[in-house]
């Protein structure tokens, strides 16, 4: 599968703990973005981090990308009920975005 | 500003009958997507227009799927006959440009059920 795959598949947390979810890809990339889904909002789009680029910060987020290891992860801080979502890295070649399967993360009050 | 408008929002067919979804992105954004996403999983490309010329549809199903972007902006997506297994969120998103570096910007979908 072309898909960029996130892991864990799911996770559960309580409010107020970081939630870490990765992402691997197979082939080259120009950049990596993160995306949000769920059933009020629909996909909405997080953070875009850039080939040449190790971190970038985005309120509580926080994403990382190691392009020798073709991977990267997102860290959410401090975690929300609201934070409840699925969470997708969408890999962008020189056209093409190929989504991954997606983190369903579940923030408990 | 208004986002990226798609209509209907659910749509019940029957196998081997036709269906078309419309969109419309935000002003002024030259790429448009139409991503197919299937329960659990992530969304998938079909086919993606930068003003009204197609720059990848090798993930379109050609011998049941089409697509037009008229005049560079709203976009129609048909299936033609439907199957079982078109069953899915179909998702339209735009962006300013298309070469990877612009954020994309999603409608609320529709939600196709071949019966």
């Amino acid at each position: 599968s072309q898909q960029g795959e996130e892991d864990p598949q799911a996770l559960s947390i309580q409010e107020g703990e970081n939630a870490t979810m990765n992402c691997s890809y197979k082939t080259s990339i120009n950049n990596l973005q993160w995306y949000r889904q769920n059933s009020g909002r629909g996909l909405v789009h997080l953070i875009l981090i850039r080939s040449n680029e190790r971190e970038k910060h985005s309120g509580r987020l926080r994403v990382t990308l190691d392009t020798s290891k073709k991977s990267s992860s997102l860290l959410i801080t401090a975690s929300r009920a609201a934070d409840t979502a699925s969470y997708f890295c969408a890999r962008s070649g020189t056209y093409k975005y190929i989504f991954g399967t997606g983190t369903r993360l579940k923030v408990l009050a | 500003e208004a986002g990226v408008a798609q209509s209907p929002r659910y749509k019940i067919i029957e196998k081997r009958q036709s269906v078309a979804f419309w969109c419309n992105p935000i002003s002024g954004h030259a790429t448009l997507y139409w991503y197919q996403q299937i329960l659990g999983q992530g969304p998938k490309l079909l086919i993606q227009f930068q003003n009204n010329g197609v720059v990848d549809d090798s993930q379109l199903p050609k011998d049941r799927f089409s697509a037009e972007r008229l005049k560079g902006v709203d976009s129609t997506l048909k299936i033609q006959p439907a199957k079982l297994e078109d069953s899915a969120v179909y998702l339209c998103a735009s962006s300013l440009g298309g070469f990877g570096d612009n954020e994309q910007f999603f409608g609320p979908g529709t939600r196709l059920t071949v019966l």
